[in-house]
Protein backbone atom coordinates (compact mmCIF):
# COMPACT_ATOMS: atom_id res chain seq x y z
CA UNK A 1 0.00 0.00 0.00
CA UNK A 2 0.95 3.95 -0.38
CA UNK A 3 2.86 5.27 2.21
CA UNK A 4 2.74 8.49 3.83
CA UNK A 5 3.36 11.47 1.55
CA UNK A 6 3.65 14.71 1.95
CA UNK A 7 4.00 17.80 -0.18
CA UNK A 8 5.63 20.09 -1.07
CA UNK A 9 9.43 18.20 -0.74
CA UNK A 10 11.38 21.21 -0.86
CA UNK A 11 9.83 25.17 0.26
CA UNK A 12 11.53 28.40 0.34
CA UNK A 13 9.45 31.00 1.93
CA UNK A 14 10.57 35.08 2.99
CA UNK A 15 10.24 35.93 6.78
CA UNK A 16 6.71 37.33 7.90
CA UNK A 17 5.36 34.80 4.89
CA UNK A 18 2.92 31.99 6.04
CA UNK A 19 2.91 28.34 4.58
CA UNK A 20 0.64 25.35 4.39
CA UNK A 21 1.90 22.03 4.61
CA UNK A 22 0.07 18.61 3.31
CA UNK A 23 0.40 14.99 3.99
CA UNK A 24 -1.93 12.45 3.38
CA UNK A 25 -1.17 9.22 6.07
CA UNK A 26 -1.62 5.54 5.01
CA UNK A 27 -5.09 4.52 3.75
CA UNK A 28 -7.32 3.32 6.87
CA UNK A 29 -4.82 5.58 9.21
CA UNK A 30 -6.74 8.00 11.63
CA UNK A 31 -3.31 9.53 13.17
CA UNK A 32 -1.50 11.68 11.84
CA UNK A 33 1.42 13.74 13.37
CA UNK A 34 3.57 16.14 12.68
CA UNK A 35 7.20 16.76 13.76
CA UNK A 36 9.85 19.58 13.17
CA UNK A 37 13.07 18.60 12.83
CA UNK A 38 16.02 20.92 13.17
CA UNK A 39 19.98 19.16 13.72
CA UNK A 40 20.10 21.65 17.17
CA UNK A 41 16.97 19.91 18.63
CA UNK A 42 15.74 17.47 16.86
CA UNK A 43 12.79 15.74 16.49
CA UNK A 44 10.23 18.48 18.39
CA UNK A 45 6.69 17.05 18.68
CA UNK A 46 4.16 19.61 17.23
CA UNK A 47 0.16 18.27 17.28
CA UNK A 48 -1.47 15.17 16.92
CA UNK A 49 -4.79 14.28 15.26
CA UNK A 50 -7.31 12.02 15.31
CA UNK A 51 -10.43 12.02 13.36
CA UNK A 52 -10.59 15.64 12.57
CA UNK A 53 -9.60 16.65 16.10
CA UNK A 54 -6.50 17.56 17.69
CA UNK A 55 -5.46 14.94 20.61
CA UNK A 56 -2.34 16.29 21.70
CA UNK A 57 0.02 19.46 21.42
CA UNK A 58 3.36 20.07 21.92
CA UNK A 59 4.98 23.31 23.05
CA UNK A 60 4.94 25.46 20.02
CA UNK A 61 3.63 28.97 19.33
CA UNK A 62 0.15 29.74 18.23
CA UNK A 63 1.56 30.56 15.14
CA UNK A 64 1.75 26.89 14.24
CA UNK A 65 -1.36 25.57 13.34
CA UNK A 66 -2.89 22.29 12.20
CA UNK A 67 -6.03 20.49 10.78
CA UNK A 68 -7.37 17.14 9.83
CA UNK A 69 -10.09 16.55 7.14
CA UNK A 70 -12.90 14.25 6.87
CA UNK A 71 -10.39 11.91 4.50
CA UNK A 72 -8.00 12.35 7.60
CA UNK A 73 -5.71 14.01 5.59
CA UNK A 74 -3.93 16.83 7.31
CA UNK A 75 -2.16 20.16 7.35
CA UNK A 76 -0.41 22.61 9.01
CA UNK A 77 -0.07 25.91 8.70
CA UNK A 78 3.13 28.43 10.12
CA UNK A 79 2.22 32.18 10.26
CA UNK A 80 4.50 35.13 10.39
CA UNK A 81 7.95 32.84 9.50
CA UNK A 82 10.61 33.25 11.26
CA UNK A 83 14.22 32.53 10.11
CA UNK A 84 14.34 30.06 13.23
CA UNK A 85 11.05 28.15 11.55
CA UNK A 86 13.87 26.95 9.27
CA UNK A 87 13.56 22.66 9.40
CA UNK A 88 12.76 19.20 8.46
CA UNK A 89 8.40 19.04 8.52
CA UNK A 90 7.41 15.54 8.98
CA UNK A 91 3.95 13.75 9.60
CA UNK A 92 3.60 10.10 10.89
CA UNK A 93 0.51 8.46 10.45
CA UNK A 94 -0.81 5.35 12.20
CA UNK A 95 -3.70 3.28 13.35
CA UNK A 96 -3.82 5.35 16.45
CA UNK A 97 -5.52 2.69 18.28
CA UNK A 98 -3.16 3.26 21.26
CA UNK A 99 -0.26 5.35 21.01
CA UNK A 100 2.48 2.27 21.14
CA UNK A 101 1.11 1.22 17.28
CA UNK A 102 3.48 1.86 14.67
CA UNK A 103 4.14 5.34 13.37
CA UNK A 104 4.94 5.60 9.73
CA UNK A 105 6.42 8.93 8.61
CA UNK A 106 6.73 10.62 5.66
CA UNK A 107 9.88 12.22 3.73
CA UNK A 108 9.44 15.26 4.99
CA UNK A 109 9.03 19.01 3.90
CA UNK A 110 12.03 20.59 4.03
CA UNK A 111 11.43 24.78 4.81
CA UNK A 112 13.74 27.10 4.51
CA UNK A 113 13.10 30.89 5.47
CA UNK A 114 15.27 33.49 4.08
CA UNK B 1 15.72 20.52 27.39
CA UNK B 2 14.87 17.06 25.59
CA UNK B 3 12.57 14.87 28.05
CA UNK B 4 14.93 12.28 26.58
CA UNK B 5 18.46 12.03 26.61
CA UNK B 6 20.57 9.96 24.15
CA UNK B 7 24.35 9.37 24.09
CA UNK B 8 26.08 9.56 22.69
CA UNK B 9 25.52 12.39 20.24
CA UNK B 10 28.31 11.13 17.02
CA UNK B 11 29.66 7.75 17.03
CA UNK B 12 32.19 6.81 14.63
CA UNK B 13 33.36 3.16 14.45
CA UNK B 14 35.13 0.59 12.05
CA UNK B 15 32.81 -1.79 10.52
CA UNK B 16 32.71 -5.14 12.97
CA UNK B 17 33.06 -3.09 16.35
CA UNK B 18 30.08 -3.02 18.84
CA UNK B 19 28.32 -0.57 20.46
CA UNK B 20 25.76 0.69 22.55
CA UNK B 21 23.66 3.91 22.21
CA UNK B 22 21.23 5.12 25.44
CA UNK B 23 18.31 6.67 25.86
CA UNK B 24 17.59 8.06 29.29
CA UNK B 25 14.55 10.26 31.01
CA UNK B 26 13.69 10.74 34.55
CA UNK B 27 9.88 10.33 33.07
CA UNK B 28 8.35 6.97 33.19
CA UNK B 29 7.13 5.71 29.22
CA UNK B 30 4.31 3.21 28.65
CA UNK B 31 6.22 2.07 26.35
CA UNK B 32 9.61 3.32 23.81
CA UNK B 33 10.22 3.21 20.53
CA UNK B 34 13.67 3.10 18.15
CA UNK B 35 13.91 4.24 14.82
CA UNK B 36 16.51 4.53 12.55
CA UNK B 37 16.73 7.76 9.80
CA UNK B 38 18.52 8.01 7.06
CA UNK B 39 19.44 11.08 4.75
CA UNK B 40 16.22 12.49 3.26
CA UNK B 41 14.20 10.02 4.47
CA UNK B 42 11.66 9.79 7.61
CA UNK B 43 12.11 7.75 10.67
CA UNK B 44 11.50 4.28 10.24
CA UNK B 45 10.59 2.20 13.50
CA UNK B 46 13.13 -0.78 14.49
CA UNK B 47 11.39 -2.03 17.87
CA UNK B 48 8.76 -1.33 20.52
CA UNK B 49 9.83 -2.17 23.88
CA UNK B 50 6.45 -2.22 26.32
CA UNK B 51 7.65 -4.45 30.04
CA UNK B 52 10.70 -3.09 32.04
CA UNK B 53 13.30 -4.78 32.06
CA UNK B 54 12.21 -6.37 28.14
CA UNK B 55 15.06 -7.71 26.23
CA UNK B 56 14.40 -7.59 22.05
CA UNK B 57 16.75 -8.87 19.66
CA UNK B 58 16.70 -8.05 15.92
CA UNK B 59 19.34 -10.08 13.61
CA UNK B 60 22.80 -8.00 15.23
CA UNK B 61 20.52 -5.49 17.10
CA UNK B 62 19.54 -6.24 20.88
CA UNK B 63 17.09 -3.38 22.39
CA UNK B 64 16.57 -3.16 26.21
CA UNK B 65 14.32 -1.64 28.44
CA UNK B 66 14.74 -0.70 31.85
CA UNK B 67 13.12 -2.13 34.42
CA UNK B 68 11.47 1.16 35.92
CA UNK B 69 10.73 2.06 32.16
CA UNK B 70 12.40 5.21 31.91
CA UNK B 71 15.57 4.25 29.69
CA UNK B 72 16.70 1.98 27.14
CA UNK B 73 19.28 0.91 25.33
CA UNK B 74 20.30 -0.68 21.80
CA UNK B 75 23.48 -2.84 21.50
CA UNK B 76 24.44 -3.41 17.55
CA UNK B 77 27.09 -6.17 17.25
CA UNK B 78 29.58 -6.78 14.50
CA UNK B 79 28.18 -3.35 13.15
CA UNK B 80 28.31 -2.77 9.13
CA UNK B 81 28.57 0.25 7.03
CA UNK B 82 24.70 -0.50 6.22
CA UNK B 83 23.81 0.19 10.02
CA UNK B 84 24.86 3.79 9.71
CA UNK B 85 22.19 6.39 9.96
CA UNK B 86 20.73 8.26 13.02
CA UNK B 87 19.17 6.27 15.61
CA UNK B 88 16.08 7.59 17.68
CA UNK B 89 14.24 6.80 20.60
CA UNK B 90 10.93 7.66 21.56
CA UNK B 91 9.00 8.00 24.43
CA UNK B 92 5.16 6.98 24.17
CA UNK B 93 2.60 7.73 26.73
CA UNK B 94 -0.33 10.06 25.72
CA UNK B 95 1.70 11.07 22.93
CA UNK B 96 5.37 10.18 21.53
CA UNK B 97 8.62 12.30 22.27
CA UNK B 98 11.58 12.07 20.59
CA UNK B 99 15.64 12.08 21.95
CA UNK B 100 17.87 14.26 19.94
CA UNK B 101 19.35 11.08 18.16
CA UNK B 102 22.61 9.59 17.89
CA UNK B 103 24.43 9.41 14.79
CA UNK B 104 26.44 6.59 13.88
CA UNK B 105 28.54 5.82 11.18
CA UNK B 106 30.11 2.84 10.92
CA UNK B 107 33.48 2.97 8.42
CA UNK B 108 34.37 -0.24 5.94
Amino acid sequence: KAGVTQTPRYLIKTRGQQVTLSCSPISGHRSVSWYQQTPGQGLQFLFEYFSETQRNKGNFPGRFSGRQFSNSRSEMNVSTLELGDSALYLCASSSGRTMNTEAFFGQGTRLTVV
Amino acid sequence: TQLLEQSPQFLSIQEGENLTVYCNSSSVFSSLQWYRQEPGEGPVLLVTVVTGGEVKKLKRLTFQFGDARKDSSLHITAAQPGDTGLYLCAGVNNDMRFGAGTRLTVKP
